[in-house]
């Protein structure tokens, strides 16, 4: 069984600019979570897509934003780049909340 | 209050030893505990998952014990081996269900 694919693993941007972040969950899991980690804040709720419907969201400025297709694969949108946006990005899967299994997770840099 | 304290930061513990991580919180609405245990480059992975009705919880080398009235956790790893060496973190599910709040980490490095 697959796991969580996340592409890119790795991307470099410059501040300002837009990037878009993409998450494919376990077949079957229809609850998408993202994470921000960062050596500071540690790990971060960003939101959570249950059947395309965003059900919850952490504290993140709008500028983070996401969203999941019929087949459950999902986005992030990260608008307006700043250098604090530096971190890995994570995609958690789950049949419906709780228990999630994470993916390798993609490391953007903004420079 | 969203949050959970996670203690120590690092741990250092000989090969058979046993490593202890704590972690503490303090919303009484959060309903399921998970231990994740993540590898550099890698993403968090489940290690083992208790809810507040349960006091114990054992998988393999893995115990989580749980003491809902201290509002406390923490997670056990007997004869811990240098595979193990990784980072750890513990987390609580938010009263939505849908999130997971996470400790800091602690980094365990298991000597040979």
């Amino acid at each position: 069984k697959a796991g969580v694919t996340q592409t890119p693993r790795y991307l470099i941007k410059t501040r300002g600019q837009q990037v878009t972040l993409s998450c494919s969950p376990i077949s079957g899991h229809r609850s998408v979570s993202w994470y921000q980690q960062t050596p500071g804040q540690g790990l971060q709720f960003l939101f959570e897509y249950f059947s395309e419907t965003q059900r919850n969201k952490g504290n993140f400025p709008g500028r983070f934003s996401g969203r999941q297709f019929s087949n459950s694969r999902s986005e992030m949108n990260v608008s307006t780049l700043e250098l604090g946006d530096s971190a890995l990005y994570l995609c958690a899967s789950s049949v419906s909340g709780g228990g999630y299994t994470f993916g390798s997770g993609t490391r953007l840099t903004v420079v | 209050q969203q949050q959970v304290k996670q203690s120590p930061q690092s741990l250092i513990v000989q090969k058979g030893g046993i490593s202890i991580i704590n972690c503490a919180y303090e919303n009484t609405a959060f309903d399921y505990f998970p231990w994740y245990q993540q590898f550099p480059g890698k993403g968090p992975a489940l290690l083992i998952a208790i809810r507040p009705d349960v006091s114990e919880k054992k998988e393999g080398r893995f115990t989580i014990s749980f003491n809902k009235s201290a509002k406390q956790f923490s997670l056990h790893i007997m004869d811990s081996q240098p595979g193990d060496s990784a980072t750890y973190f513990c987390a609580a599910r938010d009263q939505a269900g849908t999130a997971l709040i996470f400790g800091k980490g602690t980094t365990l490095s298991v000597s040979s």
